[in-house]
């Protein structure tokens, strides 16, 4: 079945760091992909996304680009915060039924420390 | 702005009791969709839900979970009879459409602990 691959943490930055979470995926067709971060005692929140090869997600200074000849879709950010610590998951978007249900298939996820 | 809400934010109970935990999805969102997450591992999907009826469901959503919309506003995961290894996060998420183009928007959980 579809399964998705992320990078095992924690991860400790220092402040203005540059950030890189590994993720890749399996999966049948063409799934969309997603991270998403989760702030303490908060829901999982949408960063960004990519639904076909090659194009690019950003949303916050973060990027990712889904590269579907190494099936991946790696978390990229420059310039990292304090306010950027969280746990980061990666996760597959795959269509249960035709032109109906879905689901989401997550990674483990990775929490990030980012001290000053 | 709109948000998923979900209560209570910790439920303690003992093996064997049933558990209701509840979820306000986004009042416009058609979607419902429920998912745990057992310390340290995946976030996984158990069952969505479209038009009152379930869409899909994993294998882990067994006879003993089921789901409900009991009104125009609240979204509800019942455990019958909990078991030690139920204790987990349990997500409760919401979208407009299903379909390339639309998120499912989450709520902050509920963590459940069966003693």
């Amino acid at each position: 079945g579809d399964s998705v691959t992320q990078m095992e943490g924690p991860v400790t930055l220092s402040e203005e760091a540059f950030l890189t979470i590994n993720c890749t995926y399996t999966a049948t067709g063409y799934p969309s992909l997603f991270w998403y971060v989760q702030y303490p005692g908060e829901g999982l929140q949408l960063l960004l996304k990519a639904t076909k090869a090659d194009d690019k997600g950003s949303n916050k200074g973060f990027e990712a680009t889904y590269r579907k000849e190494t099936t991946s879709f790696h978390l990229e950010k420059g310039s990292v915060q304090v306010s950027d610590s969280a746990v980061y998951f990666c996760a597959l978007r795959t269509v249960i039924t035709q032109g109906g249900s879905e689901k989401l298939v997550f990674g483990k996820g990775t929490k990030l420390t980012v001290n000053p | 702005e709109p948000e998923v809400t979900q209560t209570p934010s910790h439920q303690v109970t003992q093996m064997g009791q049933e558990v209701i935990l509840r979820c306000v999805p986004i009042s416009n969102h058609l979607y419902f969709y429920w998912y745990r997450q057992i310390l340290g591992q995946k976030v996984e999907f158990l069952v969505s839900f479209y038009n009152n009826e379930i869409s899909e469901k994993s294998e882990i959503f067994d006879d003993q979970f089921s789901v409900e919309r009991p009104d125009g506003s609240n979204f509800t995961l019942k455990i019958r009879s909990t078991k030690l290894e139920d204790s987990a996060m349990y997500f409760c998420a919401s979208s407009e459409w299903s379909n390339s183009y639309n998120e499912q928007f989450f709520g902050p959980g509920t963590r459940l602990t069966v003693l």
